[in-house]
């Protein structure tokens, strides 16, 4: 079972860089979001969607674009890349957003920085 | 708002002994509660939740944790913790109301020695 696969795991950005992090599951869950883990502040929700078409914005979602064309796939986009930025992102599903007691499943991560 | 509290960001212990990490939060609503596990450079991984029902909620690993609705804690308890246990661990909490939105506390870094 695949689960929920982040790319890249590694990624090195110049400042004012644009990339693109990928996250794919398999489980046809309908709850995807993003989130950022920075050393003594735990994880914190970036954006999320409760569907193909919907995305909202999380506690920090400035700085990263969404969209969800597709059940499976959640990009988080970065346009313009600051060292803030530099942290390590979760990509993580549930079977229903709408269900709060529902499994969260996280990625392996990617550990992201900008120079 | 709710928020999480993870009293102890580093939880040292000897391998074999018995260890409680602490977690608080605070709502004025009821919550569902998690503990999640995060080995070295790996994603997170549920150990255990409280939705309803019993207080003392079992999960995998021999870890358990009980709910206390007064002293608004869920506190995360092993009898006798092993070298793999060495990992961070992470509380979270969201209302059990509406759209599903975890909100984790800062961690607590358990070390495990022989």
């Amino acid at each position: 079972n695949a689960g929920v696969t982040q790319t890249p795991k590694f990624q090195v950005l110049k400042t004012g860089q644009s990339m693109t992090l990928q996250c794919a599951q398999d489980m046809n869950h309908e709850y995807m979001s993003w989130y950022r883990q920075d050393p003594g502040m735990g994880l914190r929700l970036i954006h999320y969607s409760v569907g193909a078409g919907i995305t909202d914005q999380g506690e920090v979602p400035n700085g990263y674009n969404v969209s969800r064309s597709t059940t499976e796939d959640f990009p988080l986009r970065l346009l313009s890349a600051a060292p803030s930025q530099t942290s390590v992102y979760f990509c993580a599903s549930s079977y229903s957003g709408g269900l709060s007691g529902n499994t969260i499943y996280f990625g392996e991560g990617s550990w992201l920085t900008v120079v | 708002a709710q928020s999480v509290t993870q009293l102890d960001s580093q939880v040292p212990v000897f391998e074999e002994a018995p260890v409680e990490l602490r977690c608080n939060y605070s709502s004025s609503v009821s919550v569902y509660l998690f503990w999640y596990v995060q080995y070295p450079n790996q994603g997170l991984q549920l150990l255990l939740k409280y939705l309803s029902g019993s207080t003392l909620v079992k999960g995998i690993n021999g870890f358990e944790a009980e709910f206390n609705k007064s002293q608004t804690s869920f506190h995360l308890r092993k009898p006798s913790v092993h070298i793999s246990d060495t990992a961070e661990y992470f509380c979270a909490v969201t209302v059990n109301t509406g759209f599903q939105k975890l909100v984790f506390g800062t961690g607590t870094r358990l070390l495990v020695s022989p």
